[in-house]
């Protein structure tokens, strides 16, 4: 099936220790985002890369990395982790390649990661 | 500074009836806003857009409604349906080089009870 799929659907991490999330699209598309959905917050951007070797910041990149390691995957780091990172993170791809719509995402089920 | 905001963290409603959830933004910079529904453990789905251009855009059941001089927004739901019970998030886009970066509200549990 066409759409993004994330690894792994969850994680329980002790404080200090690091992981990486991955993500992969198979739909062809340049642009791929991470965000994170917290209670009370809805969704917030992480980190987004418009093309296979460039990334850019979003709203809340402080603590995460990410690597556009080819046009399909799309990783996020955490170097080390802190209970603010207790979240559920998506990725995310655009839904149709030149959409008249913008903005309109194509969401992973997300990878939910806790930080004791 | 929350831009988008939904105050409402949840509404009910009973079957057949209409569901409007509201939405309010602040930066004047936002010309495309979108609605999102999510089910639990599952992504968000894109459910229905907007240009700052136009005022409506319906599709089949759903509606939304943009006053750009109010800097709010709803989302129609007629009739709603018990499938409609989910997450909805209401998001806004700067356009231009901004494509896919959304800025989110909290969202709005809709639970629409048989």
């Amino acid at each position: 099936n066409a759409g993004v799929t994330q690894t792994p659907k969850f994680q329980v991490l002790k404080t200090g220790q690091s992981m990486t999330l991955q993500c992969a699209q198979d739909m062809n598309h340049n642009s791929m985002y991470w965000y994170r959905q917290d209670p009370g917050m809805g969704l917030r951007l992480i980190y987004y890369s418009a093309s296979e070797g460039t990334t850019d910041k979003g709203e809340v990149p402080n603590g995460y990395n990410v690597s556009r390691l080819n046009k399909r995957e799309f990783s996020l780091r955490l170097e080390s982790a802190a209970p603010s990172q207790t979240s559920v993170y998506f990725c995310a791809s655009p839904k149709y390649s030149g959409s008249s719509v913008p903005g309109e995402l194509f969401f992973g089920e997300g990878s939910r990661l806790t930080v004791l | 500074d929350q831009q988008v905001k939904q105050n409402s963290p949840s509404l009910s409603v009973q079957e057949g009836r209409i569901s409007i959830l509201n939405c309010d933004y602040t930066n004047s910079m936002f010309d495309y806003f979108l609605w999102y529904k999510k089910y639990p453990a599952e992504g968000p789905t894109f459910l229905i857009s907007i240009s700052s251009i136009k005022d409506k855009n319906e599709d089949g059941r759903f509606t939304v409604f943009l006053n750009k001089s109010a800097k709010h927004l709803s989302l129609h739901i007629v009739p709603s349906q018990p499938g409609d019970s989910a997450v909805y998030f209401c998001a806004a886009q700067a356009g231009g080089t901004s494509y896919g970066k959304l800025t989110f509200g909290q969202g709005t549990i809709l639970t629409v009870h048989p």
